[in-house]
């Protein structure tokens, strides 16, 4: 079964809104975590790296106080689109680093589709 | 920075036969990771196979195998017996111990009856 729980799967929403997504370990302790977004029909791209009880590192170019990134227990991070525009709509999806495998294996959630009219 | 390329955005291959997806990558490091995962419609990345560096023997996984290429910096997967549940994207990525992965641009398998 998953691993790694994210939530919602699929959110569409008027522009200027703000949107939350979330990202959970289901049976182990994440301290780091990582969120991707992909859009259509292009890859995945590193936005940020979440750390439990940290600030959140985040990739060139990404604006840090448009996608808010909190990670305030070992088991969830959030990543908060603040005032949505059409060109946030993409694929975002995050993982959870498991600290039980050798080589700390990742787990991935099973995304969330953002749409924003 | 480290960099994974994959030079064939499109492949196709009929059900049963066997068909090679390409992968190389640039990196510094000496000890890291290498994997192939499929992403289908539903966008799910689903893990398929995985390559830790170290390991000189290819890795396996029922249809799915690797050529790993230290030297050459190159990864490709081989999947045999084609099905067609197998049509997805696939992604090549590389990520050293504890970090992001880094991941290529993607080939779209296209599985004929």
């Amino acid at each position: 079964g998953a691993v790694v729980s994210q939530h919602p799967s699929w959110v569409i929403c008027k522009s200027g809104t703000s949107v939350k997504i979330e990202c959970r370990s289901l049976d182990f302790q994440a301290t780091t975590m990582f969120w991707y977004r992909q859009f259509p029909k292009q890859s995945l791209m590193l936005m940020a790296t979440s750390n439990e009880g940290s600030k959140a590192t985040y990739e060139q170019g990404v604006e840090k106080d448009k996608f808010l990134i909190n990670h305030a227990s070992l088991t969830l991070s959030t990543l908060t689109v603040t005032s949505a525009h059409p060109e946030d709509s993409s694929f975002y999806i995050c993982s959870a680093r498991d600290p039980r495998g050798a080589g700390q294996p990742q787990h991935f959630g099973d995304g969330t589709r953002l749409s924003i009219l | 920075a480290q960099t994974v390329t994959q030079s064939q955005p499109e492949m196709s291959v009929q059900e049963a036969e066997t068909v090679t997806l390409s992968c190389t990558y640039d990196t510094s490091e000496s000890d890291y990771y290498l994997f192939w995962y499929k992403q289908p419609p539903s966008r799910q990345m689903i893990l398929v196979i995985r390559q830790e560096a170290y390991k000189q023997q290819n890795a396996t996984e029922n249809r799915f195998s690797v050529n790993f290429q230290k030297a050459a910096k190159s990864f490709s997967l081989k999947i045999s017996d084609s099905q067609l549940g197998d049509a997805a994207m696939y992604f090549c990525a590389y990520r050293t111990y504890g970090q992001n992965f880094v991941f290529g641009p993607g080939t779209r398998l296209s599985v004929l009856p």
